[in-house]
């Protein structure tokens, strides 16, 4: 299958400081890519979608100022979490859309740990 | 999109044939059904996806009845390794989000 990578894989910042995470597809283009976070033993939550050359959507209560989020090309998606307090310490995880296939399923990265001290 | 119900957890044992089935009476006619399995602290592995009848691939099964009301992932053969969370999730995946439920938190023993 299509394969999503991240990067980092885990992060540990100082309080007030801004994280930048990134999201690629590796072999296919993804017009929309989507983040996600998820806290232990919780599903997944999406906190925006991510077009490609336009600006992001936020999922209500997600603070768009917060969490930045750029799609500057078919395989690259960033998230920036600006001035990042211990509340947003969590597992942050991207996916990517292929339409290749004709039925347009999601691929997900693995994941980037962000621990904020 | 429509909403999708799924056990909390299941426990099984090695060897077994392992059954999850989801209900989603809302499902549209454009939406597909796409089952994703989740290890702890990893992003969530895309396992297979139906539309109607049956779907088989290398790793699963997936049954879906008539009426598309419902669907059951078949795990043939479980072993420890297939411990995980496993997603139900339903949508025209030309939406421009999928929402993940709960989840069921599936647990091999040996």
């Amino acid at each position: 299958g299509a394969v999503v990578s991240q990067h980092p894989s885990w992060v540990i910042c100082k309080s007030g400081t801004s994280v930048k995470i990134e999201c690629r597809s590796l072999d296919f283009q993804a017009t929309t890519m989507f983040w996600y976070r998820q806290f232990p033993k919780q599903s997944l939550m999406l906190m925006a979608t991510s077009n490609e050359g336009s600006k992001a959507t936020y999922e209500q209560g997600v603070e768009k100022d917060k969490f930045l989020i750029n799609h500057a090309s078919l395989t690259l998606s960033t998230l920036t979490v600006t001035s990042a307090h211990p509340e947003d310490s969590s597992f942050y995880i991207c996916s990517a859309r292929d339409g290749t296939s004709g039925k347009e399923t999601q691929y997900f990265g693995p994941g980037t740990r962000l621990l904020v001290l | 999109l429509a909403k999708t119900t799924q056990p909390i957890s299941m426990d099984s044992y090695e060897g077994q044939e392992v059954n999850i089935t989801c209900s989603h009476n809302n499902i549209a006619t454009n939406d597909y059904i796409t089952w994703y399995q989740q290890f702890p602290s990893q992003g969530p592995r895309f396992i297979i996806q139906g539309y109607k009848t049956k779907v088989t691939n290398e790793v699963a099964s997936l049954f879906i009845p008539a009426d598309r009301k419902s669907s059951t992932l078949s795990l043939p053969r479980v072993s420890l390794s297939d411990t995980a969370v496993y997603y139900c999730l339903v949508g025209d995946m030309g939406d421009d989000k999928i929402i993940f439920g709960k989840g069921t938190r599936l647990h091999i023993l040996p």
